[in-house]
């Protein structure tokens, strides 16, 4: 089925270890985003890359960086995992022209 | 204060009952999204708004632009409607289509 492919789906690492999110879209979408969920708040944008060879900062940047490898892949790195790094990680993209938006099924990342 | 604001936070009905949920934000926008997640799940667009109202199935998505405000509406709610809504706004001035969320209501409806 058409959509966004993330993996792994569940992971726990332990301070100060690194980890690569992967992701990736088969919709021919030209914007992919990174975005954590942590209780009681909303989604918030890690990265996002609006085009193949762009990527830009979202709210939440620190102590991760992103590569848009081609058009359909977009992966999240974690140089040295910290605890505050704890949440569920989503990969979404969009067709900016139409707006409409796929969701990955999420990452669930537990740092010890 | 958060640019996108949803009430209630929580909200448990009976199954059949006609539910509503709220979205005010505060900025320029060009689309809002209505979203839906189940527990343990991933997240589901359920509709994209930049006016007027839309329809699917037993669910209803209303925007007012100047009063900055929208409404999902599910009629003859139903326990596997049981879930998060998250209403997600895209500001107009902001390149690309980035979203800006609300927290989400927790919605449960009982059998």
């Amino acid at each position: 089925n058409a959509g966004v492919t993330q993996t792994p789906k569940f992971q726990v690492l332990k301070t100060g270890q690194s980890m690569t999110l992967q992701c990736a879209q088969d919709m021919n979408h030209n914007s992919m985003y990174w975005y954590r969920q942590d209780p009681g708040m909303g989604l918030r944008l890690i990265y996002y890359s609006a085009s193949e060879g762009t990527t830009d900062k979202g709210e939440v940047p620190n102590g991760y960086n992103v590569s848009r490898l081609n058009k359909r892949e977009f992966s999240l790195r974690l140089e040295s995992a910290a605890p505050s790094q704890t949440s569920v990680y989503f990969c979404a993209s969009s067709e900016t022209r139409y707006y409409g938006y796929t969701f990955g099924s999420g990452t669930r990342l537990t740092v010890v | 204060k958060n640019e996108v604001e949803q009430s209630p936070q929580n909200l448990t009905a009976q199954e059949g009952e006609f539910i509503t949920i709220n979205c005010s934000y505060s900025v320029g926008i060009s689309a809002l999204h209505w979203l839906q997640q189940h527990p343990g799940g991933g997240i589901v667009s359920l509709f994209m708004l930049s006016s007027g109202k839309k329809k699917h199935g037993r669910l209803i998505a209303t925007i007012n632009i100047q009063e900055k405000h929208s409404s999902l509406h599910i009629t003859a709610s139903h326990p596997r409607d049981s879930a998060v809504y998250i209403c997600a706004v895209r500001p107009g001035e902001t390149s690309g289509s980035r979203l800006t969320f609300g927290e989400g209501t927790q919605l449960t409806v009982n059998p």
